[in-house]
């Protein structure tokens, strides 16, 4: 069965620090990944998706970017984080019939 | 005209009640959609997806499309406890992109 893992679950960090989140993904060859933001109260928002190595899309224009250097990861980072990058941060594969399944998701508070 | 748009609650109903949950969107080229359960502080879960106007059913839970009228619903019934939770509606855009709704929360009390 397949299973996504994200770490860290918790993160607290300066504004103007760097950020590195990972997602990996066990037990499926070559999934679509995506990277969502979720606000405080708020909905999802899409932030990247994936469909192979080296292969990322942007869906918002931001300080974060996204990389894919093997087939099962993904990483979110930023050279510098703003306080309005504070949020639940939740990676997703996409599986038979377009579904997407989340991992347990980061929660990055930024100070 | 937010895309998705849900009530956000919080419903409120007794247990073993069947709440009702709905949602409306916008875009009536929209094909597929889904519906989330996401417990306090945890990532979001799939609960079912629907792509044919009419019910879906699979277990407690029953998912309805009228893409007529442009709105999908979650029914739960025999609501219990556990089930309380806000509940995330989401449509398909193109290939990749999920558009999801704001929640619902929901409320089941003894």
């Amino acid at each position: 069965s397949q299973t996504i893992h994200q770490w860290p679950a918790t993160l607290v960090q300066p504004v103007g620090s760097p950020l590195s989140l990972e997602c990996t993904v066990e037990g499926t060859s070559n999934p679509n990944l995506y990277w969502y933001r979720q606000a405080a109260g708020r909905g999802l928002q899409l932030l990247f998706y994936s469909v192979g190595i080296g292969q990322i899309s942007s869906e918002v224009p931001q300080n974060l970017s996204a990389s894919r250097p093997q087939d099962r990861q993904f990483i979110l980072s930023s050279k510098k984080l703003l306080l309005s990058d504070s949020g639940f941060y939740l990676c997703a594969w996409e599986g038979a019939g377009e579904t997407q399944y989340f991992g347990p998701g980061t929660r990055l508070l930024v100070l | 005209q937010k895309e998705v748009e849900q009530n956000s609650g919080p419903l409120s109903v007794p247990e073993g009640a069947i709440a009702s949950l709905n949602c409306t969107y916008s875009d009536r080229g929209s094909q597929s959609f889904f519906w989330y359960r996401q417990y306090s502080g945890k990532s979001p879960e799939l609960i079912m997806f629907i792509y044919s106007n009419g019910d879906k059913e699979d277990g407690r839970f029953t998912a309805q499309l009228n893409k007529a009228s442009q709105y999908v619903s979650l029914l739960i019934r025999d609501s219990q406890p556990s089930d309380s939770a806000t509940y995330l509606c989401a449509l398909k855009r193109g290939y990749n992109k999920l558009i999801f709704g704001a929640g619902t929360r929901l409320a089941v009390h003894p």
